[in-house]
């Protein structure tokens, strides 16, 4: 584990459902972000926060809605998802620019 | 607009063998650079963390180096092993204070028994 951990592993959904991923981080880190990783696609950055405050989204469809209760959690809320979302989605953390990132291990999405 | 480009997009090599990973970047503002490995289907592991101070960086069989005024980072790994065979991405922050990461495209290293 690299300290920063993200349940579940595998997730598969319907199109109709909701979920919900998890990203927990103990590393005193207090910039938290979600990617997206499609397959044969550059990583693609989500969502920001930066002391439990949202500071980037770059246009994500409103089915993605972040949330960060505090500085070691964040979740991704998803609903009414379509296939081409299916992807893996990674979570990771920093202190601010200058001390390296820590990624975790992803959640890989399916979308049926 | 910083812009990361790995090259090669694809290396095999045998065992045994040393071999160089390049990454060129477009904006020498950079605060540090870092280096990651990815397995397939799974999440990005770092490798070294390069501040604009230094030239280089050392982990075990892994030699990093950063030349910021030519925009260039290479990563050496020394006598490969089948188990390096991953994707290797090279990754930026554009200044100190800015969170974003300006990731490369990668480069997918095979290392043949």
């Amino acid at each position: 584990e690299t300290g920063v951990t993200q349940t579940p592993r595998h997730l598969v959904m319907g199109m109709t459902n909701k979920k919900s991923l998890k990203c927990e981080q103990h590393l005193g880190h207090n910039a938290m972000y979600w990617y997206k990783q499609s397959a044969k696609k550059p990583l693609e950055l989500m969502f920001v926060y930066s002391l439990e405050e949202r500071v980037e989204n770059n246009s994500v469809p409103s089915r993605f809605s972040p949330e960060c209760p505090n500085s070691s959690h964040l979740f991704l809320h998803l609903h009414t998802l379509q296939p081409e979302d299916s992807a893996l989605y990674l979570c990771a953390s920093s202190q601010p620019a200058g001390y390296g990132y820590t990624f975790g291990s992803g959640t890989r999405l399916t979308v049926v | 607009k910083q812009e990361v480009t790995q090259i090669p997009a694809a290396l095999s090599v045998p065992e045994g063998e040393n071999l160089v990973l390049n990454c060129s970047f477009t904006d020498s503002a950079i605060y540090n650079l870092q280096w990651f490995r990815q397995d397939p289907g799974k999440g990005l592991t770092s490798l070294l963390l390069i501040q604009s101070s230094q030239r280089e960086q050392t982990s075990g069989r892994l030699n990093a180096s950063l030349d910021k005024s030519s925009g260039r980072s290479t990563l050496y790994i020394a006598a490969s092993q089948p188990g390096d065979s991953a994707t290797y991405l090279c990754a930026v922050p554009p200044n100190f204070g800015n969170e974003k990461l300006t990731f490369g495209t990668g480069t997918r290293l095979t290392i043949i028994p």
